[in-house]
């Protein structure tokens, strides 16, 4: 079946650097991606929706210019933290999309835990 | 826009008694429900869907879902609770149904099973 992976599955870094975070559809390509985030015990809030060969489209309150988005190739997005502070610490999983007509299916990614120290 | 929420943060069960969990949606048009399951530090596993037809949807590990559209409900279902189902449970509702459309989740409900 479709298989989405992301990497790092963790990652520590200090204030002030960027991490970056890769979100691949293995056997499928993707033309829109969506970062989530995930504060402990919160639901998923949406980031962003990244585009294939387009600029990204950030959520209400998400900064552009801290949490780039790179959406590459038809297989690969990316999510840089810029500048990365300990209150961007937080659980970020991407989804890559699959359309099969009626079947179109959401896939997730396993998670990226981001702990800035 | 489109919202969904579950107004049970947790929801205990005692193994082998039914479980419910809530989900109600706020949705304009045809509203196309999911549900999924969260294991610590995991993504996100797809249990079933609502697109159109039955009212009551089947999904994986035993779980089913009945769509009410008068209640603008989907909650959750399985007949025989296991220890193993204890995970975080999101309801989620997309506004169309083509993969450029953003899905919004619910805020979550965590389920536990006592032996």
């Amino acid at each position: 079946g479709a298989v989405v992976s992301q990497h790092p599955s963790w990652v520590i870094c200090k204030s002030g650097t960027s991490v970056k975070i890769e979100c691949r559809s293995l056997d499928f390509q993707a033309t829109t991606m969506f970062w989530y985030r995930q504060f402990p015990k919160q639901s998923l809030m949406l980031m962003a929706t990244s585009n294939e060969g387009s600029k990204a489209t950030y959520e209400q309150g998400v900064e552009k210019d801290k949490f780039l988005i790179n959406h590459a190739s038809l297989t690969l997005s990316t999510l840089t933290v810029t500048s990365a502070h300990p209150e961007d610490s937080s659980f970020y999983i991407c989804s890559a999309p699959r359309d099969r007509g009626m079947n179109t299916e959401a896939f997730f990614g396993q998670g990226t835990r981001l702990t800035v120290v | 826009a489109q919202s969904v929420a579950q107004p049970e943060d947790q929801v205990n069960v005692a193994e082998g008694n039914p479980l419910t969990v809530k989900c109600t949606y706020s949705v304009s048009g045809n509203p196309y429900l999911f549900w999924y399951v969260q294991y610590p530090n995991r993504g996100l596993q797809f249990l079933l869907k609502y697109i159109t037809g039955d009212n009551l949807v089947k999904g994986s590990y035993g779980f089913e879902a009945e769509f009410n559209k008068s209640q603008t409900s989907f909650h959750l279902k399985k007949p025989s609770a296991l220890v193993s189902d204890s995970a975080l449970y999101f309801c989620a509702v997309r506004e169309r149904y083509s993969s450029a459309s953003k899905i919004i989740f619910g805020s979550g409900t965590r389920l536990s099973i006592r032996p």
